[in-house]
């Protein structure tokens, strides 16, 4: 079954530093992986997509993700972490079928603190 | 542009009741999608409508239900409500056919109470 995985349910960091998330995902087919972002009482933001091609995909809010077919994996990098990027993030990946499914992974909470 | 609009933002309802939500996607945008956000399954898809016709649909049983009008307006239906359907329903609209391989824009959701 395909399906995504989010190492890590809470991540903490300080301001500046390195944010890393993890998502490893499970496909068959050359996937469609995404990024999304979810601030307190808000809805879900989407910060960058892979879908073919450049496999260093450039976000928003100084986000990126690296694809890695060879590691099925699609983690998440922002060199500097500010306050403003505390939310929960989510990794997600399109399965193709009869129906056709955005299927999230669990999501991680971001903190940063000063 | 306006955003996703969801309505209503809360509901409290009791067992075995129906209800309706509502989504109005944005100006143009013809796909919408609709999730279920719990703290013990996640985000889970529900459907995708495309002009008015439902294009994809989640695991959900037949109690789930959905439609799409002309102005891409949309609505979902859970009749015989259950204690497990409490959460957070998300309303997500696309400007492209097949939403789901496209980025969505999420309404802020309904959150919905069931005692």
């Amino acid at each position: 079954a395909q399906s995504v995985t989010q190492l890590g349910s809470h991540v903490s960091v300080s301001e500046g530093a390195l944010v890393l998330l993890r998502c490893n995902y499970s496909s068959s087919v050359p996937p469609y992986l995404f990024w999304y972002v979810q601030y307190p009482n808000q809805g879900l933001q989407l910060l960058l997509k892979y879908t073919t091609g450049a496999t260093l995909v450039k976000g928003i809010n100084g986000f990126e993700a690296e694809f890695k077919k060879s590691e099925t994996s699609f983690h998440l990098t922002k060199p500097s972490a500010h306050m403003s990027d505390a939310a929960e993030y989510f990794c997600a990946v399109v399965i193709s079928g009869g129906y056709n499914k955005l299927i999230f992974g669990a999501g991680t909470r971001l903190a940063v603190h000063p | 542009k306006a955003g996703v609009t969801q309505t209503p933002r809360y509901l409290i309802k009791t067992r075995g009741q129906q209800v309706t939500l509502s989504c109005s996607p944005i100006s143009g945008h013809r796909s919408v999608s609709w999730y279920q956000q719990t703290p013990g399954q996640g985000l889970q898809f529900l459907f995708e409508y495309f002009s008015e016709t439902q294009r994809n649909k989640g695991n959900f049983p037949g109690r789930f239900s959905g439609r799409q009008f002309s102005n891409s307006r949309s609505e979902m239906n859970v009749s015989t409500l259950e204690l497990g359907d409490s959460a957070l329903y998300l309303c997500a609209s696309s400007p492209a056919p097949t939403g789901t391989y496209n980025e969505q824009f999420f309404g802020p959701g309904t959150r919905l109470t069931v005692l």
